[in-house]
């Protein structure tokens, strides 16, 4: 079945305490991205790939990395959480060759909490 | 950077009612404006979208509406069903890997 994964669904931690977020799809897709969603301010881009070792950054990058050694892998990071990263997760994944011009795949969310 | 604004964030009606909801956006280079859907607990999935060369695109009881010129475009529902009751979102495409959403409609169809 062809779909978008991510791991762990559901995630509370504290503050300070590094954690990734892993995105694997099996589409073969060149793009994937990363957004975050907060009531009231719908679904804002984090960071996007257009290919392996190829990432750049979305609208809201800061205290987030990422990195794209497989063309399949898209694990989001973040180095020390802090309570304002409490939010829903969602990573994407789309055929080239115009990335976000395309129809996006959505993985199911992770659910993050920061204390 | 590009910025949409997504109206209204609530939008009611009775079933075989239309839906509309608007977007504007600001970028003019934006040439990809993608309409998803996201049900209660699911990830977005793309329901209709359409490019700047092109005004108007329909797909069954949905349709979308391009105006370049006043930066605006609107997904239209006809003869809502219960299950059309959702969060939608519009985006925008500025450029390369960029997509910008708007701040979601959430739409409620009563039997």
């Amino acid at each position: 079945e062809a779909q978008v994964t991510q791991n762990p669904r559901y995630l509370i931690t504290v503050t300070g305490k590094k954690l990734t977020v892993t995105c694997s799809q099996n589409m073969n897709h060149e793009y994937m991205s990363w957004y975050r969603q907060d009531p009231g301010l719908g679904l804002r881009q984090i960071y996007y790939s257009m290919n392996v070792e190829v990432t750049d950054k979305g609208d809201v990058p800061e205290g987030y990395k990422v990195s794209r050694k497989e063309k399949r892998n898209f694990p989001l990071i973040l180095e020390s959480p802090s309570p304002n990263q409490t939010s829903l997760y969602f990573c994407a994944s789309s055929f080239r060759p115009g990335g976000a011009s395309y129809e996006q795949y959505f993985g199911p969310g992770t659910r993050l909490t920061v204390t | 950077g590009e910025n949409v604004e997504q109206h209204p964030s609530t939008l009611s009606v009775q079933e075989g009612d239309s839906a509309v909801i608007k977007c504007t956006y600001s970028d003019s280079a934006s040439n990809y404006f993608p309409w998803y859907k996201q049900e209660l607990g699911k990830g977005p999935q793309l329901i209709i979208d359409i490019r700047s060369n092109v005004g108007e695109k329909k797909d069954q009881r949905i349709a979308v509406t391009l105006n370049k010129t006043a930066k605006h475009f609107s997904l239209h529902i006809t003869e809502t069903q219960p299950e059309d009751s959702a969060v939608y979102f519009c985006a925008a495409a500025p450029s390369g890997g960029k997509l910008i959403f708007g701040q979601g409609t959430e739409l409620s169809v009563k039997p």
